[in-house]
């Protein structure tokens, strides 16, 4: 979707690594969301952040880790404790926090080596 | 974490016929949204419903917000070969406006 830069496209991890999913909008969105999506299944929420400096954890946090230091940028970390990291991760941004329809990234599909 | 009920889980149609799909949940919920996704793509926004009994369009399209707000249908009429994809429900609940809850999807095939 325009204005929302996910990288990259595909990522493999080693078994005990950690590795981070960028998330860049241009679009001064206030909230951010970190989605994990497996084959067959709708979406699941890992984490979120609805204004720089703070965000919340979602349904599915165990095994990652965020940051929000900017307000354009929300990185995921997957580390080596997510025990089942292969699955296909979407960002998306919505303008502010209550009843806002979220915009998505293309996709980081992760992968272990 | 929940997940809205969203059926048929998929749909085989020939060129030109018309779909029909439809979420249903136990909570109200304060918006529904349809998304499309293609293969290695985000969702994408079709429609944003906010108000119950709400009926909107966007070209073939035609999405409403049920009146007991615990339900929504899409429907494709006409449909050709570059509808293919999965579709899926999303909404609010009134219990955490600021969370999107998402249906399992229904996975779209037009045969030509």
């Amino acid at each position: 979707d325009g204005g929302i830069t996910q990288s990259p496209k595909y990522l493999f991890r080693k078994e005990g690594q950690n590795v981070t999913l960028s998330c860049e909008q241009n679009l001064n969105h206030d909230a951010m969301y970190w989605y994990r999506q497996d084959p067959g299944q709708g979406l699941r929420l890992i984490y979120y952040s609805q204004i720089v400096n703070d965000f919340q954890k979602g349904d599915i946090a165990e095994g990652y880790s965020v940051s929000r230091e900017k307000k354009e940028s929300f990185p995921l970390t997957v580390t080596s404790a997510q025990k089942n990291p292969t699955a296909f991760y979407l960002c998306a941004i919505a303008p502010g926090a209550g009843n806002q329809p979220q915009h998505f990234g293309d996709g980081t599909r992760l992968s272990i080596l | 974490g929940q997940q809205l009920n969203q059926s048929p889980q998929s749909m085989f149609i020939q060129e030109g016929e018309d779909v029909s799909m439809n979420c249903t949940s136990s909570s109200i919920f304060n918006t529904w949204l349809w998304y499309k996704q293609e293969p290695g793509e985000g969702p994408v926004l079709l429609i944003a419903l906010y108000k119950a009994g709400e009926l909107t369009s966007n070209g073939r399209l035609t999405a409403q917000f049920g009146i007991t707000r615990k339900d929504s249908f899409l429907n494709i009429s006409a449909s050709i070969p570059s509808d293919v994809g999965i579709y899926f429900c999303a909404g609010h609940p009134v219990y955490n406006t600021d969370k999107l809850i998402f249906g399992t999807g229904t996975r779209l095939q037009v045969f030509p």
